[in-house]
């Protein structure tokens, strides 16, 4: 069984902070990773694609992945209200299926 | 922006009787999924689709759901006989070429609710 591990939160931080969310996975040939924002009730929302390891920089989001320990972060610079979700990682294996983890909902505190 | 369209965003449906929900793909993509998330739990994958066919199913995605694309745009769900366990919110989702180096663009979802 192929897992993608979360912490389901909830996450809470002052508006202006940084959020780090961590995710590691089981199958140790995975390839891509994900991270989407689902907002309550609305559909995944793709934020940062990596493939390599290292760290992947859009904005105020940082993607790091390393694959020896099988670990993948999402950091979230100078948060804001409107980042307040649900943060999902997601892994492709070699069987091309995109697993989900459960989520980590983020609050940002005004 | 090109987008992934579902319908219907929301739909009440007895136990037993037949549900089709239906997508509209980003129009220059190849790849097409389906996958589920009941309230509370995670996304799950249900079924991949590509050149008019099932590439990949899921242990979900049993002998009770079918896929199709009857015509160039349209990509269907089909569950024969509704379950209450199948309330669910169901995506629909596309890629230009498959899940390695390619996005995967999610539709707003079908609320299904089975009574």
């Amino acid at each position: 069984q192929k897992e993608v591990e979360q912490n389901s939160g909830p996450l809470s931080v002052p508006e202006g902070a940084i959020a780090s969310l961590n995710c590691t996975y089981s199958d140790r040939v995975s390839q891509s990773f994900f991270w989407y924002r689902q907002y309550s009730g609305k559909s995944p929302e793709l934020i940062m694609s990596i493939y390599s390891n290292g760290d992947k920089e859009d904005g105020r989001f940082t993607a790091q992945l390393n694959k020896a320990s099988q670990y993948v972060s999402l950091l979230i610079r100078d948060s804001q209200p409107s980042d307040s979700a649900t943060y999902l990682c997601a892994v492709v294996s070699n069987d091309y299926k995109l697993s989900f983890g459960a989520g980590t909902t983020v609050t940002v505190r005004a | 922006e090109p987008e992934v369209t579902q319908t219907p965003s929301h739909q009440v449906t007895q136990m037993g009787q037949e549900v089709i929900l239906r997508c509209v793909p980003i129009s220059n993509h190849l790849y097409f999924y389906w996958y589920r998330q009941i309230l509370g739990q995670k996304v799950e994958f249900l079924v991949s689709f590509y050149n008019n066919e099932i590439s990949e199913k899921s242990e979900i995605f049993d002998d009770q759901f079918s896929v199709e694309r009857p015509d160039g745009s349209n990509f269907t769900l089909k569950i024969r006989s509704t379950k209450l366990e199948d309330s669910a919110m169901y995506f629909c989702a596309s890629s230009p070429g498959g899940y390695t180096g390619n996005t995967i663009y999610f539709g707003e979802g079908s609320w299904l609710t089975v009574v």
